[in-house]
C-alpha cells in the first residue's frame, strides 16, 4: 500500500535553515511530489513541486534523489512566520495512472525566537 | 475577495439532515476537488472534477455527492449526515497545464459539526 511518511513535529530557530524530509517508497513513475504549508484555520497553500533533482523557487528548495524514494523540504533562513504544518503529497491524477493521491499526515514546525 | 470561496464557514447540523457545501472559484481553473481533513487521517480526497462534465470518486465518496454547475462552482452534499461526517472540508482547484494537478489553490475551509 502506498504511503507517505514524515516527522510529526521539528523545531527550529529564526535564522536557521530548515530539512524536512517525507519517504515515499512505493512512488510511482508518473507520480509528482508537491509540498503545502498550512496555518490553523486555513486551507493549504503551495509551496513547492518537483519529479526529480532539485527544484528551488523564492521560498523553498526540494531535493528528490534519483530513486525518488525519498524528498526533503528546504526552507532556508526560516522566520516565525514559518511556523506551521507543512504537507508532503505524493500522487497523480491522470489518466491511465492508478489515479491516487497520497498526503503525508503532516510535519508541525515551530520556529522559536 | 479570495480566489477560492467556500460557504457557509461553520455548520452544525443533526444527524439525518441533507446539507451542501459550496463553493466558487474565481482562478478560472477547470479543475476542481473537494477534500475533508481530520486530525491523525490528515487530508483525504472524496470528489473531484477536470471540467463541467466530468465527475470522479475520490477514495472516500461514500455518503457524499457532488454538483459541478458551472465552470467556477462546484457543491459538496451529504444526503443524510452522520456524526463520523464531522470534519473540516476543504475545495480546491488546479488548472490543466502540465504540472497542475498537483498545485491547487484550497479555500479556507467549511467546519462541519453533524450531532
Amino acid at each position: 500500500l502506498a504511503k507517505t511518511t514524515q516527522p510529526i513535529s521539528m523545531d527550529s530557530y529564526e535564522g536557521q535553515e530548515v530539512n524536512i524530509t517525507c519517504s515515499h517508497n512505493n512512488i510511482a513513475t508518473n507520480d509528482y511530489i508537491t509540498w503545502y504549508q498550512q496555518f490553523p484555520s486555513q486551507g493549504p497553500r503551495f509551496i513547492i513541486q518537483g519529479y526529480k533533482t532539485k527544484v528551488t523557487n523564492e521560498v523553498a528548495s526540494l531535493f528528490i534523489p534519483a530513486d525518488r524514494k525519498s524528498s526533503t523540504l528546504s526552507l532556508p533562513r526560516v522566520s516565525l512566520s514559518d511556523t506551521a504544518v507543512y504537507y508532503c503529497l505524493v500522487g497523480s491524477l491522470r489518466a491511465g495512472n492508478n489515479r491516487k493521491l497520497i498526503w503525508g499526515l503532516g510535519t508541525s514546525l515551530a520556529v522559536n525566537p | 475577495d479570495a480566489d477560492v470561496t467556500q460557504t457557509p464557514r461553520n455548520r452544525i447540523t443533526k444527524t439525518g439532515k441533507r446539507i451542501m457545501l459550496e463553493c466558487s472559484q474565481t482562478k478560472g481553473h477547470d479543475r476542481m476537488y473537494w477534500y475533508r481533513q481530520d486530525p491523525g487521517l490528515g487530508l483525504r480526497l472524496i470528489y473531484y472534477s477536470f471540467d463541467v462534465k466530468d465527475i470522479n470518486k475520490g477514495e472516500i465518496s461514500d455518503g457524499y455527492s457532488v454538483s459541478r454547475q458551472a465552470q467556477a462552482k462546484f457543491s459538496l452534499s451529504l444526503e443524510s449526515a452522520i456524526p463520523n461526517q464531522t470534519a473540516l472540508y476543504f475545495c480546491a482547484t488546479s488548472d490543466s497545464s502540465g504540472t497542475g494537478d498537483y498545485g491547487y489553490t484550497f479555500g479556507s475551509g467549511t467546519r462541519l459539526t453533524v450531532v
